[in-house]
């Protein structure tokens, strides 16, 4: 069965650039999650989409924005990286409609040097 | 944020079942129990979820009190794959959002 999909599963990047992840969830789902699991923490819940639309926003610093696009794939975006945003970025999907739980893809693991 | 209390770790012998507890005194009535699992930075993995009644599937087996306040997941026989953090999240079920809490590192000794 198809799983969420993770791009790029890891990332490089100096302080103060940017960085942009890939979410592509499960088909026909139409929820995307993002969560942030910095070393030896839990994952903490960033921002949520349903239909393309912002649906929850959670501990997202200003730096970071995202979207879900017309065809369900999601993108964060990460500018003036800090040390700090070293984590391991995991994107989830589910379908509200089918009533399913969240499935998660393998995560991006950023790193800030 | 969370609203899930569980014990930081457990042990648990090979074979034998592994019960995780979970507190949840504040949950709503239109809010689930799920239970994720996390192995070694790996993405969180489904295992249950429940309302009031207790629940079972091929994993686990989830029991919730009558009074809904707090439940436990059981793993009937644990392996040494087992080992992982376990989380207890209440969420509204097909909800936009769930939070994780501090979960449970259970270690499955051989």
């Amino acid at each position: 069965a198809a799983g969420v999909i993770q791009s790029p599963r890891h990332l490089i990047k100096e302080k103060r650039e940017t960085a942009t992840l890939k979410c592509y969830p499960i088909p026909r789902h139409d929820t995307v999650y993002w969560y942030q699991q910095g070393p030896g923490q839990d994952p903490q819940f960033l921002i949520s989409f349903y239909e393309k639309m912002q649906s929850d926003k959670g501990s997202i610093p200003d730096r970071f924005s995202a979207q879900q696009f017309s065809d369900y794939h999601s993108e964060l975006n990460m500018s003036s990286l800090e040390l700090g945003d070293s984590a391991l970025y995991f994107c989830a999907s589910s379908s509200r409609v089918q009533n399913t739980e969240a499935f998660f893809g393998q995560g991006t693991r950023l790193t800030v040097v | 944020d969370a609203k899930t209390t569980q014990p930081p770790s457990m042990d648990c012998a090979e074979g034998r079942a592994a019960n995780l507890p979970c507190n949840h005194s504040t949950i709503s009535g239109n809010e689930y129990v799920y239970w994720y699992r996390q192995i070694h930075s790996q993405g969180p993995q489904y295992i249950i979820h429940g309302l009031k009644n207790n629940e079972t599937n091929e994993m686990a087996s989830l029991i919730i009190t009558e009074d809904r306040k707090s439940s436990t997941l059981i793993l009937p026989h644990a392996t040494l794959r087992d080992t992982a953090v376990y989380y207890c999240i209440v969420r509204v079920e097909a909800g936009n959002q769930f939070y994780f809490g501090t979960g449970t590192s259970l270690t499955v000794i051989p």
